[in-house]
């Protein structure tokens, strides 16, 4: 089945500085690539996704790559904020709607 | 719009009970997952409904279960409860197609077993 690694497990940073998380996957029929942000006591949110046929996608301070042949994606988060603070998890999706994780980076954005 | 909806929030059972719980998915959303998250195994898959029937399952024992009923909202079940069941147990809802849907969580029930 898929395996999903996501690095580093934490992350601490400057706030107004940038954060990068980095997944690899190993199923090559993954399509589908979304991140998710928990806060303590929340359920995930999706906060973007992006689809095999697309390289790269940007919504705001946040932008996220993908490379196929390589199988690996990243997250990228410009001039954080403390409420960037939280849980981040990346996770792939093939035929159907399951999805699986991986194992979540800690990011703590330092004021 | 409202989100997905858990109940209950919190739930505290004794090994050998049993357990159900509840979602309730986004109005127009008819495929209801839920994942079980824990610190040691992190978020994983459980099942999926779509239309009142299984469409995908995840690697877990037959104790666990699930429904769904006719207006989208879904059940899972879990019998003969075990230590190792104490998770958050967390449903996402999406409008239904096949892959590539964007999936919305609930902010899940948190089952302790004593």
């Amino acid at each position: 089945g898929e395996n999903v690694e996501q690095h580093p497990s934490t992350l601490s940073v400057q706030e107004g500085d940038s954060a990068v998380i980095k997944c690899t996957y190993s199923d090559s029929a993954s399509n589908y690539f979304p991140w998710y942000k928990q806060e303590l006591g929340k359920g995930p949110q999706l906060i973007i996704d992006i689809r095999s046929n697309v390289g790269e996608k940007k919504d705001q301070r946040i932008a996220v790559t993908l490379n196929k042949t390589a199988k690996h994606f990243s997250l990228h988060i410009t001039e954080t904020q403390p409420e960037d603070s939280a849980v981040y998890f990346c996770s792939t999706g093939a035929a159907g709607n399951k999805l699986t994780f991986g194992g979540g980076t800690r990011v703590l954005v330092k004021p | 719009k409202a989100g997905v909806t858990q109940t209950p929030r919190y739930l505290i059972k004794t090994r050998g009970q049993q357990v159900t719980l509840s979602c309730s998915p986004i109005s127009g959303h008819r495929s209801v997952s839920w994942y079980q998250q824990t610190p040691g195994q992190g978020l994983q898959f459980l099942f999926e409904y779509f239309s009142e029937t299984q469409r995908n399952k995840g690697n877990f024992p037959g104790r666990f279960s699930g429904r769904q009923f006719s207006n989208s909202r879904s059940e899972m079940n879990v019998s003969t409860l075990e230590l190792g069941d104490s998770a958050l147990y967390l449903c996402a809802s999406s409008l239904g197609g096949q892959g590539g849907q964007p999936q919305h969580f609930g902010d899940g029930t948190r089952l302790s077993i004593l």
